[in-house]
Order: structure tokens, then sequence, then C-alpha cells
């Protein structure tokens, strides 16, 4: 049973590029969540999706983010426009129940 | 929403000893209590988590506390080896929904 898999493992865009990160969740798992981390810091929530739903997106920013979990193929988290600031590590989590189990995650390094 | 503290934000033992890391959470509703182990460059790792309806968990050299009271809860790492270093956090579940809400991290170094 292949774990949650992300890619790409990192990911380089200069500013005004557009970042696409994927996540496979765990098989038989329909809930997928993304949260980001910066350089010695926590684990910060960005959203939680179900198949084709949105469930809570609470921790987005409002403006060049969004993300999607289409009924076939990965979940999505999309980047447009990257800034400086937007350079993190990115995890991806999956569950079926309550247990949470993350991804490699993927490294966003914008020049 | 839901609020999570957690201290200390690094700590030091020698190797043998006791590692005690403490967190607070904000919301009463809460009920599903984990606990994640990250190495330099990698995945947080489930290690152990515990629900609101018991008091204590054990495995190994490792147990978590909950007192629902106080809403503070605790992992404890016994006998303490050079491989337990690293970042661990807590997190507990927010109001709505599986969404986990997680504390700042404790750096732990372990001396030989």
């Amino acid at each position: 049973n292949a774990g949650v898999m992300q890619n790409p493992r990192h990911l380089v865009r200069r500013r005004g590029q557009e970042a696409r990160l994927r996540c496979s969740p765990m098989k038989g798992h329909s809930h997928v969540y993304w949260y980001r981390q910066l350089p010695e810091e926590g684990l910060k929530f960005m959203v939680y999706l179900q198949k084709e739903n949105i469930i809570d997106e609470s921790g987005m920013p409002k403006e060049r983010f969004s993300a999607e979990f289409p009924k076939e193929g990965p979940s999505i988290l999309r980047i447009q426009q990257v800034v400086r600031g937007d350079s993190a590590a990115y995890f991806c989590a999956s569950s079926g129940g309550e247990k949470l189990f993350f991804g490699s995650g993927t490294q966003l390094s914008v020049l | 929403g839901e609020n999570v503290e957690q201290h200390p934000s690094t700590l030091s033992v020698q190797e043998g000893d006791s590692a005690v890391i403490k967190c607070t959470y904000s919301d009463s509703a809460s009920n599903y209590f984990p606990w994640y182990k990250q190495e330099l460059g990698k995945r947080p790792q489930l290690i152990i988590d515990i629900r609101s309806n018991v008091g204590e968990k054990k495995d190994q050299r490792i147990a978590v506390t909950l007192n629902k009271t106080a809403k503070h809860f605790s992992l404890h790492i016994t006998e303490t080896q050079p491989e337990d270093s690293a970042v661990y956090f807590c997190a507990a579940t927010g109001n709505q929904g599986g969404k986990l809400i997680f504390g700042q991290g404790t750096e732990l170094s372990v001396k030989p």
C-alpha cells in the first residue's frame, strides 16, 4: 500500500510564474489536506478537500492560491504569480477517518 | 477556531533521561490529539495519538497524557536515545471536521 505521494519533490520558479503541486492520497483515503511549512516553523493548515469538494479553505490566502481534488487524478495545489514569500515546504496529508498521513512534501523555491 | 500552544520550543537532554513536551488547546470540542515526529528534511510521522475519552496512552518508551478539564496534553519520552532527536509537533482537531491544528513544534536534542 503506497503512502501519500507528492510531486515534484523540489520545484523552482521565478517570480510571476505558476506553481502546480500534486498529491495522490493513500489508497482508500478520500480526505486530502494541504499544509505549508516555513523554515523552522510549524505546519500551517491551508485547505481540506474531499473528492470534487472543498470542505474548508480557511487557511488559504484569498488571492493566487487554489486547490482541487477531482473525481479522477491527484489533488492539485496551484499558486499563480508566485512571489518570494511563497517559498516553503508544502505538505499534503490524507486520511480515511481520523489519522492523517503525510507525503514527503514539495519544496518550492521562488527565485 | 482552535489554537494550540506548545512548549518548550527547544529541549536538550542527555541520553537515557526523560523528555516532556506540553501542549494546550483552546477548543473544548476537540477530541483527538496526535503527536508527530519530523526529522530534518523528512515528512511528519505519526508516533502516538489519544482520544478525549482516554486519559493516558503508552507505546513502549512513548506516552501521552490528556487533561480535558485543563485542556492540555503532554508527550513523555523515557530512556531517550540519539535517534529520538527531531522536531515534535502536537496537534488537535478543529471544530470544523477532520483538519488538524498544530503546535509550533519542539526541537528535541538528545546528547550521547
